[in-house]
């Protein structure tokens, strides 16, 4: 299977622990996406990588998050003492340039955090 | 600020029907605007899109109409299918982020 690939699918956290998700896009995608998706919501942007740089972090990110995108190739998102309200799909995305330009992304099948 | 709006939470139509989910934005500078499809359990795929500079675009039973004056896009599939059964997203871009809608839930009954 060559989609785009999250591990783990499903954690269940304490609230303060610390928590990572990695995600595996496309390969030779060079733009990658994190989304956050809440139950009756749209996915909301999180943050995207060109290649390893970070272009854009959305303001909804505190301080709490961190993603990185070390080599290019594969991406992780932290989340540093979670928070009840951090619970939610976090959905992951790569796209060539060309898609990332119209929009055309290809989804992963999302990491479901539970925090308690 | 929600820059993108489905107002239909949900949708309910009959098989063999025309099946409309509509959606607003408030960005004029959006060059792209798509449609996605969600099943429980799995990502979003994409559906369709069209460009800012067209009003129409057809791919199968799906069609995209995109009316700029109105901010304003719709989808509608013909004939409408169960297997059509699924959360609709329409989404925006102007080249970087994407900005998804609430969603609407399609709901197609034999």
């Amino acid at each position: 299977d060559t989609g785009v690939s999250q591990d783990p699918r499903h954690k269940i956290t304490k609230r303060g622990q610390n928590v990572t998700f990695r995600c595996d896009p496309i390969s030779e995608h060079n733009r990658l996406y994190w989304y956050r998706q809440t139950l009756g919501q749209g996915p909301e942007f999180l943050t995207y990588f060109q290649n390893e740089a970070q272009l854009e972090k959305s303001r909804l990110l505190s301080d709490r998050f961190s993603a990185e995108r070390p080599k290019g190739s594969f991406s992780t998102l932290e989340i540093q003492r979670t928070e009840q309200g951090d619970s939610a799909m976090y959905l992951c995305a790569s796209s060539p340039s060309s898609g990332g330009l119209t929009g055309e992304l290809f989804f992963g099948e999302g990491s479901r955090l539970t925090v308690l | 600020d929600q820059q993108v709006k489905q107002n239909s939470p949900s949708l309910s139509v009959q098989e063999g029907r025309i099946s409309i989910l509509n959606c607003d934005y408030t960005n004029s500078m959006f060059d792209y605007f798509l449609w996605y499809k969600k099943y429980p359990a799995e990502g979003p795929t994409f559906l369709i899109s069209i460009s800012s500079i067209k009003d129409k675009n057809e791919d199968g039973r799906f069609t995209v109409f995109l009316n700029k004056s109105a901010k304003h896009l719709s989808l509608h599939i013909v004939p409408s299918q169960p297997g059509d059964s699924a959360v609709y997203f329409c989404a925006a871009t102007g080249g970087g982020k994407l900005i998804f809608g609430q969603g609407t839930e399609l709901s197609v009954k034999p």
